[in-house]
């Protein structure tokens, strides 16, 4: 069965710094992997997605995304956040057959000012 | 193009009762998805409706249920309330099975079961 693991509950960084929230997972095969992120109540929304090719993935917002399939990693990235950037992230693994997906527990980022 | 809706966006019930929530996805999109959300269990997959047929199901118990209609819109129904059913629950709608297309999630229902 597949499984994601986000292993920082809430991250704090202050504005203008960089970020890394972090992912790993576990599947069997090549893995659809996703960036979601989720402001207080309301839904979530895609980030960015990788299937194949490039594992460098550029999203939405100045977000980029690193596979890395040796260490079963797809760490989320920014070089420099916004106070707007304060959310919480989830990272995400599908099989490709259907949309089902397995969510992380999620990262609460605050950004400091 | 209009979002992704959920009606109603609260919801309060007692134990025992049953809840239907719906879910209206973007015009055109024929996959809708269903996701219960705790503070203590994460986001879970319910179940996945793809031109009316269920395709996928997560682990719930059969309380659980949800049905598509011809125009795409879903309904999800928990029968038998109990207090760990209070959730976020999120609709998320697809134009495909295909994974590589976006899956647009709605601003959710959130129930409270007292």
């Amino acid at each position: 069965a597949q499984s994601v693991t986000q292993p920082d509950i809430h991250i704090t960084v202050s504005e203008g710094a960089s970020l890394e929230l972090r992912c790993n997972y576990s599947y069997g095969a090549t893995p659809y992997l996703f960036w979601y992120v989720q402001s207080p109540g309301q839904g979530l929304q895609l980030l960015l997605k990788y299937f194949s090719g490039d594992t460098l993935v550029q999203g939405i917002k100045g977000f980029e995304a690193e596979f890395k399939r040796s260490q079963s990693s797809f760490n989320l990235r920014k070089p420099s956040v916004h106070w707007s950037d304060a959310a919480e992230y989830f990272c995400a693994v599908g099989d490709g057959a259907g949309n089902m997906l397995t969510f992380g527990g999620g990262t609460r980022l605050m950004v400091k000012p | 193009k209009a979002g992704v809706t959920q009606t109603p966006r609260y919801l309060i019930k007692t134990r025992g009762q049953q809840v239907t929530l719906s879910c209206s996805p973007i015009s055109g999109h024929r996959s809708v998805s269903w996701y219960q959300q705790t503070p203590g269990q994460g986001l879970q997959f319910l179940f996945e409706y793809f031109s009316e047929t269920q395709r996928n199901k997560g682990n719930f118990p059969g309380r659980f249920s949800g049905r598509q209609f011809s125009n795409s819109r879903s309904e999800m129904n928990v029968s038998t309330l109990e207090l760990g059913d209070s959730a976020l629950y999120l609709c998320a709608s697809s134009p495909s099975l295909d994974s590589s297309y976006e899956q647009y999630f709605g601003p959710g229902t959130r129930l409270t079961v007292t």
